[in-house]
């Protein structure tokens, strides 16, 4: 059964950093992963999907990489904005259909 | 394009009511998911949908849940009766999925915040 992890569950940064959340998976043999962003009350907006064969998505300031050999993808946010606010989750999809299996999610604050 | 919508947005009921939650998919889009997300179990996938036709409900908690989709472009969950244990975001998403059930970029609706007093 896949599992997700993120970590850190929260990060807390002052505007401009670079970031880095992490997520892993348990099983390899996936289709793709997904980066979304969820704001409070609202529901999720992908960032970024990055096929199995795939090292490396960039989306602007987003970019999010892929090694599924080891289980584990990041996403990278540069100069943080306190726009960028919210909770990130990935998601694995697994072959043979479209389930989708997410994190737990990081809760990320930027502040100004 | 509108994108997926979802109704109601919010609903408090009570206890052994029926709860019916709809979504309508972002045109074009031929596969349809239920997901529900609770602080304590993070975003389960309870159904999904590939042209109208249930491909996984092992997500579906028990028999008070139900789900169809009457037509390409619009979908019901139900539940009946409802529970304090129920309360949770029920989000519905859509895609366009290929041949091979292919992944591609998934959307969510705003969800529907259902609360069983």
């Amino acid at each position: 059964k896949q599992e997700v992890t993120q970590i850190p569950a929260a990060l807390s940064v002052p505007e401009g950093e670079n970031l880095v959340l992490n997520c892993s998976f348990t099983d390899s043999a996936i289709y793709n992963l997904q980066w979304f962003r969820q704001d409070p009350g609202k529901g999720l907006t992908s960032l970024l999907l990055i096929q199995s064969s795939q090292r490396e998505q960039t989306s602007g300031r987003l970019n999010a990489s892929l090694d599924k050999s080891s289980g584990r993808s990041t996403l990278y946010i540069a100069a943080s904005q306190p726009g960028d606010s919210a909770t990130y989750l990935c998601a694995v999809q697994g072959t043979g259909f479209q389930k989708l299996v997410f994190g737990t999610g990081t809760r990320l604050l930027v502040s100004p | 394009d509108a994108g997926v919508i979802q109704s109601p947005r919010h609903e408090v009921t009570e206890m052994g009511q029926e709860v019916t939650l709809r979504c309508k998919l972002i045109s074009g889009h031929n596969s349809l998911f239920w997901y529900r997300q609770t602080m304590m179990r993070g975003l389960e996938l309870l159904i999904y949908f590939n042209n109208n036709v249930p491909i996984d409900d092992s997500g579906m908690p028990e028999d008070r849940f139900s789900a169809k989709m009457p037509n390409a472009s619009f979908s019901t969950l139900k539940i009946q009766p409802s529970e304090p244990r129920d309360s949770a975001v029920y989000f519905c998403a859509s895609s366009f999925a290929g041949r091979g059930l292919s992944g591609n970029t998934i959307y969510f609706g705003e969800g529907s915040w259902l609360t069983v007093v």
